[in-house]
């Protein structure tokens, strides 16, 4: 059974950082990219990012560039995002998805709250 | 960024009954590779997303076939031909074509 398990959320202080995981089993996790996707309380989804299989190719959303940085142990099959200089504007759930744009199945975590506030 | 528009962002439905959800690009999403990378999720409250629909039209495997994906282009729909009580939450559509991958605001389904 493919799992995805994120961890790491918290409350954060304005400025602050933060490292979020997502834990993935049941499936060769070296041979998928990987993305972040957040979604702000009440609010809509946002793609944040993808990392390539080996971690040699990672697609930012604009608005989160140069303060985050996904990255990725395929030896210990887990996914990472490091979250620095954080806003108020980057409180959200985090939810860690292996997504296909085809008709590979996706799967999605239950999410990690981070919330960012004084 | 490409601007995905939903229409209605509130859809209330008598059960049984069919509902219907458009998406609109501010421009084509048809891949270079030919392909039309437009795909809707279903939110339950309290769940993550739940992918139903990739490439315009092809229901992801589980997904009862009262959901429908239609389009081309710039305009897309989600159609589910009987609304069942299971239904209630947000829909979303998003274009996985240009970078970066954007969502629509999301339409709410409930039922009357």
């Amino acid at each position: 059974e493919v799992q995805l398990v994120e961890s790491g959320g918290g409350l954060v202080q304005p400025g602050g950082s933060l490292r979020v995981s997502c834990a993935a089993s049941g499936f060769t996790f070296s041979s998928y990219w990987m993305s972040w996707v957040r979604q702000a309380p009440g609010k809509g989804l946002e793609w944040v990012a993808n990392i390539r299989q080996d971690g040699s190719e990672i697609q930012y959303v604009d608005s989160v560039k140069g303060r985050f940085t996904v990255s990725r142990d395929n030896a210990k099959n887990s996914l990472f995002l490091q979250i620095n200089s954080l806003r108020a504007e980057d409180t959200a759930v985090y939810y860690c998805t292996r997504f296909s744009r085809g008709p590979l199945q996706n799967y999605w975590g239950q999410g990690t709250l981070v919330t960012v506030s004084s | 960024d490409v601007v995905m528009t939903q229409s209605p962002l509130s859809l209330p439905v008598t059960l049984g009954q069919p509902a219907s959800i458009s998406c609109r690009s501010s421009q084509s999403l048809v891949d270079g590779d030919g392909n039309t990378y437009l795909t809707w999720f279903q939110q339950r409250p309290g769940q993550s997303p739940r992918r139903l629909v990739y490439k315009v039209s092809n229901r992801e495997s589980g997904v009862p076939d009262r959901f429908s994906g239609s389009g081309s282009g710039t305009d897309f729909t989600l159609k589910i031909s009987a609304v069942e009580a299971e239904d209630v939450g947000v829909y979303y559509c998003m274009q996985g074509t240009h970078w970066p991958w954007t969502f629509g605001q999301g339409t709410k389904v409930e039922i009357k």
